[in-house]
């Protein structure tokens, strides 16, 4: 069965350092999202991504956030400038396409540690 | 703010007894629901799901039932495995966007 992987499954980074987490989406999916979820706390919606652009993103995605789909398979998170508070499992998730019965396939995460 | 809540955190189940997972929402314009299952180490797993159309979805052992008047979902799981001892996430999702909501999940312990 197609899956959505995500490399790598842990990065540690110092703090203020530039991150690129990584995935490649099932490959007939259209939809794109980042969640991540923070050390017992809920996952939480971070973006989602359409035909080559943001369709919807959350307060978390400030500036220090970008999204990109470089060619046809990866879809990749950079956050510029780390902070201490970006440690969380960072899931990558896609949708085959719009309308109600679709639901979102998950990778299995990247964990983030920010020293 | 908090549109989908799971207000148990964990939940422990007898091998062989039904277990009932709980979600409660407030959002209601969500119209596509969805549990997901979560083992240490993995991403969320889709489960089973049920449209605002309808009161209940049957998957194996797995049903999920929604409650539109209480805004409430459940799913239950009959009968309960060890191997269903994993984190399960309700989900919801409302048709003005892409945005996928999840609750806190609640932790679930078979026992064998």
């Amino acid at each position: 069965e197609p899956e959505v992987t995500q490399t790598p499954s842990h990065q540690v980074t110092q703090m203020g350092q530039e991150v690129i987490l990584r995935c490649v989406p099932i490959s007939n999916h259209l939809y794109f999202y980042w969640y991540r979820q923070i050390l017992g706390q809920k996952v939480e919606f971070l973006v989602s991504f359409y035909n080559n652009e943001i369709s919807e993103k959350s307060e978390i995605f400030d500036d220090q956030f970008s999204v990109e789909r470089p060619d046809g398979s990866n879809f990749t998170l950079k956050i510029r400038s780390t902070k201490l508070e970006d440690s969380a499992m960072y899931f990558c998730a896609s949708r085959r396409e719009t309308g109600r019965g679709t639901p979102l396939h998950f990778g299995n995460g990247t964990r983030l540690t920010v020293t | 703010d908090q549109q989908v809540k799971q207000n148990s955190p964990s939940l422990s189940v007898q091998e062989g007894r039904i277990s009932i997972l709980n979600c409660d929402y407030t959002n209601s314009m969500f119209d596509y629901f969805l549990w997901y299952k979560k083992y240490p180490a993995e991403g969320p797993t889709f489960l089973i799901s049920i449209s605002s159309i309808k009161d209940k979805n049957e998957d194996g052992r797995f049903t999920v039932f929604l409650n539109k008047s209480a805004k409430h979902l459940s799913l239950h799981i009959v009968p309960s495995q060890p191997g269903d001892s994993a984190v399960y996430f309700c989900a919801a999702r409302d048709d003005t966007g892409n945005q996928f909501y999840f609750g806190t999940g609640t932790s679930l312990t078979v026992i064998p």
